[in-house]
């Protein structure tokens, strides 16, 4: 029972570094998100994909790109890391948008 | 902009207590109401979902309702069990076909 696959589980990154936070899913959803979550502020979204060739900004998209490199797979990208992205990074699915979402077990990413 | 507000930030309860939680949204032109549960320093696993045309659902102990004309919705736990403890967050999707709107969630402590 995978569901929700997120790699890596931890990170730590110095400014100005690049990595990409990977996220797979095995339910063959349609729609797949990105997260985060900060002390105080709740989860944010960041990017989705409601369906494979497509993505669309979500309310806190800067610093950040997204791939949806197939059905399975939606990639989160920082190309240039900052203190403010310190943060837990989660990845979720949803058969489409608006039905019910399953979650990752989230990215804990250090920007120093 | 869709927000949601839960309501308190933090409940700490003896063990056995009954105990409601509450969420309220400003739009309630909702598509659904889900309710998750998050352990410390893990994913956010789904317990209830409730749609628009719903006024409740139950699962075990926990029961889930939604008032959708008032914008509200609580979650009752009976019997409360030091297990229960965790952060919950209610979550809407909104009718137009958007992803998952969060509030800040209620961190509840079942004292032994």
């Amino acid at each position: 029972n995978a569901g929700v696959t997120q790699t890596p589980k931890f990170q730590v990154l110095k400014t100005g570094q690049s990595m990409t936070l990977q996220c797979a899913q095995d339910m063959n959803h349609n729609s797949m998100y990105w997260y985060r979550q900060d002390p105080g502020m709740g989860l944010r979204l960041i990017y989705y994909s409601a369906s494979e060739g497509t993505t669309d900004k979500g309310e806190v998209p800067n610093g950040y790109n997204v791939s949806r490199l197939n059905k399975r797979e939606f990639s989160l990208r920082l190309e240039s890391a900052a203190p403010s992205q310190t943060s837990v990074y989660f990845c979720a699915s949803s058969e489409r948008v608006r039905l019910a979402a399953f979650f990752g077990q989230g990215t804990r990413l250090t920007v120093v | 902009k869709q927000e949601v507000t839960q309501i308190p930030a933090a409940l700490s309860v003896p063990e056995g207590e009954n105990l409601v939680l509450n969420c309220s949204f400003t739009d309630s032109a909702i598509y659904n109401l889900q309710w998750f549960r998050q352990d410390p320093g893990k994913g956010l696993t789904s317990l209830l979902l409730i749609q628009s045309s719903q006024r409740e659902q139950t699962s075990g102990r926990l029961n889930a309702s939604l008032d959708k004309s008032s914008g509200r919705s609580t979650l009752y736990i009976a019997a409360s069990q030091p297990g229960d403890s965790a952060t919950y967050l209610c979550a809407v999707t909104h009718s137009g076909n958007t992803p998952l709107v969060f509030g800040k969630g209620t961190r509840l402590s079942v004292i032994a």
